[in-house]
């Protein structure tokens, strides 16, 4: 059973300072790994998808990385705002085995950045 | 365009109740998800459909819960006689095609069961 974990639980930096975010995952068989930002009360945002041949994935501040055999991904933020204050999602899809259509969750990191 | 729409945002319930919850998925999507994410815990997974039928719904965490869509669009997630540890946010996402396909979430639907 994939599980998939992420430390630290929250974390509270100064505006301006770059940060990284964790996620291990227990079966490399991964199809793609994705990070979603969730805002209190709302849905997920998407923010990068990363398939399972690809070793980063960048967006503007952000920037995801992914070593599949070692079941970890990183996602980096550079010179944080306010405003990137949000829980963190990380999310694996299994390449085989018939589940390849659900999303596996961490619990999340609580990000606060202050101004 | 339009995203994944769900209806209630919010819905408070007494316990024994039984309550719907609706989910829009983006026009042209034939693939629906729906997951819970509880108070302290990761977002589940429930049950997913592709068009009309649901091949995996081992997910639902008991016979109170049901689920079905219509049409290849509209989804409705039902759970009777509502339990206080129902309590949680029901999130619904589609996906275009194949489940290998990107999922697009929904705003959710907060429950609170008193």
């Amino acid at each position: 059973k994939q599980e998939v974990t992420q430390i630290p639980a929250a974390l509270s930096v100064p505006e301006g300072e770059n940060l990284v975010l964790n996620c291990s995952f227990t079966d490399s068989a991964i199809y793609n790994l994705q990070w979603f930002r969730q805002d209190p009360g709302k849905g997920l945002t998407s923010l990068l998808l990363i398939q399972s041949s690809q070793r980063e994935q960048t967006s503007g501040r952000l920037n995801a990385s992914l070593d599949k055999s070692s079941g970890r991904s990183t996602l980096y933020i550079a010179a944080s705002q306010p405003g990137d204050s949000a829980t963190y999602l990380c999310a694996v899809k299994l390449s085989s085995g018939g589940s390849n259509y659900k999303l596996t969750f961490g619990k999340g990191t609580l990000l606060t950045v202050n101004p | 365009g339009a995203g994944v729409s769900q209806s209630p945002s919010n819905k408070v319930t007494e316990k024994g109740k039984d309550v719907e919850l609706r989910c829009d998925p983006i026009s042209g999507h034939t693939a629906l998800y729906w997951y819970r994410q509880s108070l302290g815990q990761g977002l589940e997974f429930l049950i997913y459909f592709q068009g009309n039928s649901a091949p995996d719904k081992s997910g639902l965490p008991s016979d109170r819960f049901s689920a079905e869509r219509t049409g290849g669009s509209v989804s409705t997630l039902t759970i009777q006689r509502t339990q206080q540890e129902d309590s949680a946010v029901y999130l619904c996402a589609s996906s275009l095609v194949r489940t290998i396909d990107e999922q697009y979430f929904g705003p959710g639907t907060r429950l609170t069961v008193t």
